[in-house]
């Protein structure tokens, strides 16, 4: 099994920053099939990323998604108020196992 | 509009048994591979299992291999996960989920559409 890594655990950071998110795989991720989610508090999660870089439809551009084999990352180029949340990757390429999750804050 | 709701969740004592629903619309149900996944509370999430459009084929993580059994009807547009010896340490927020098609096959995938979850806590 696949064991994700995330860090940091929380982010703190003020809206209009820059937040960048880490996810590290025990091994190689097949096909760099590597999913970002977000999720509110109360609210299920929403797909942002699929494929390692890929945004899903209606998510804006302010997410990019990088990375390949075992080290991928998530950027958020400017905070909006919504999107202090929980972020969590997974991977697909073998079983499928998901991080333990970061948390964005307000600072 | 694509739509998955969940229900059947509650309070139950452990070694019991309990049964979730999950009623899809706005797609076609019978063509699609269904997961169910999980959340405990202040937790991550966690994969439980997958159903093959036909019921065909299932899988299970090994944390509930053995006791969750999962099932769809077609005719109905339901999903189903029947939880049986039930722990406390499956008290969570249960989802069912749809994969996008983004990876190599159904069952590995990544969610694009999620029910809003029905909550299960396992307790004496």
């Amino acid at each position: 099994e696949i064991v994700l890594t995330q860090s940091p655990g929380t982010l703190s950071l003020s809206p209009g920053e820059r937040a960048t998110l880490s996810c590290r795989a025990s091994q190689s991720v097949t096909s760099n099939y590597l999913a970002w989610y977000q999720q509110r508090p109360g609210q299920s999660p929403r797909l942002l990323i699929y494929g390692a870089s890929s945004r899903a439809a209606g998510i804006p551009d302010r997410f990019s998604g990088s990375g390949s084999g075992t080290d991928f990352t998530l950027t958020i180029s400017r905070l909006e108020p919504e999107d202090f949340a929980v972020y969590y990757c997974q991977q697909y390429g073998s079983a499928l196992t998901f991080g333990g999750g970061t948390k964005v804050e307000i600072k | 509009q694509v739509h998955l709701v969940e229900s059947g969740g509650g309070v139950v004592q452990p070694g019991r048994s309990l049964r979730l629903s999950c009623a899809a619309s706005g797609f076609t149900f019978s063509s699609h591979g269904m997961h169910w996944v999980r959340q405990a509370p202040g937790k991550g999430l966690e994969w439980v299992s997958f159903i093959l459009y036909d019921g065909s084929d299932k899988y299970y993580a090994d944390s509930v291999k053995g006791r969750f059994t999962i099932s769809r009807d077609n005719s109905k547009n339901t999903l189903y996960l029947q939880m049986n010896s039930l722990r406390t340490e499956d008290t969570a927020v249960y989802y069912c989920a749809n994969g996008g098609g983004y990876g190599d096959y159904t069952r590995l995938d990544a969610f694009d559409i999620w029910g809003q979850g029905t909550m299960v806590t396992v307790s004496s």
